[in-house]
């Protein structure tokens, strides 16, 4: 099975940037797609294939994706940013069709 | 407006079975497929499977073939899980959601609101 590596918690000064990564063997050769989930609620998307904002999400929020390691660059962190955040990769290697794989998930908290 | 509503909260007994549903709105249900994503208590995500309504096409993760069942019923835009047997371990909230396209590899832009499965004696 492909295993995604999120760290358990990242913290980051109001207004200043947040960094949170996702490891994979081989992940920039993968689309990674990134969820934010605040509690009590659903998940929602916040960056597909590697990059791409979906249309209500902020500039603020971006994506990359190279060698080992994706990264989802949170700038000018706000108080509403402070949630879940899973990374999440369409693994082809599993079987004839694959699966979908998510991160364990990093908690960015906002001081 | 395109979203996914899923059946309300159930309670159940270790070994009673249940079967939960998901009622996609706004869009051709038969063109896209329906992912069910575990969440257990305080816990992260986890991909349970897809199935692809137009043909009941069905994938399971290994972590999970034979625990479930996915069907789905076009005629009413719905997809449901289905536990044949329920243990203490199944309680979590289970979340039903949409690719952005056609594909069953494309990110989930549409989630439901989640059913929470408790089981408990």
């Amino acid at each position: 099975s492909y295993d995604l590596i999120q760290p358990l918690s990242v913290s980051v000064a109001l207004g200043q940037t947040a960094r949170i990564t996702c490891g994979g063997y081989n992940i920039g050769s993968k689309n990674v797609n990134w969820y934010q989930q605040k509690p009590g609620q659903a998940p929602v998307l916040v960056i597909h294939r590697n990059l791409n904002r979906p249309s209500g999400i902020p500039e603020r929020f971006a994506g990359s994706n190279s060698g080992n390691t994706a990264t989802l660059t949170v700038s000018r962190a706000q108080g509403g940013d402070e949630a879940d955040y899973y990374c999440q990769v369409w693994d082809s290697s599993t079987g004839a069709f694959g699966g979908g794989v998510f991160g364990g998930g990093t908690k960015l908290t906002v001081l | 407006e395109v979203q996914l509503v899923q059946s309300g909260a159930e309670v159940k007994k270790p070994g009673e079975s249940l079967m939960i549903s998901c009622q996609g709105s706004g869009y051709t249900f038969t063109s896209y497929w329906i992912a069910w994503v575990r969440q257990m208590p305080g816990k992260g995500l986890e991909w349970m499977g897809i199935i692809f309504p137009g043909d009941s096409d069905i994938r399971y993760s290994p972590s999970f073939q034979g625990q479930v069942t996915f069907s789905a019923d076009k005629s009413i835009n719905s997809a449901y899980l289905q536990w044949s047997s329920l243990k203490t371990s199944d309680t979590a909230m289970y979340y039903c959601a949409r690719p952005r396209s056609g594909s069953f590899a494309d990110a989930f832009d549409i989630w439901g609101q989640g059913t929470m499965v408790t089981v408990s004696t």
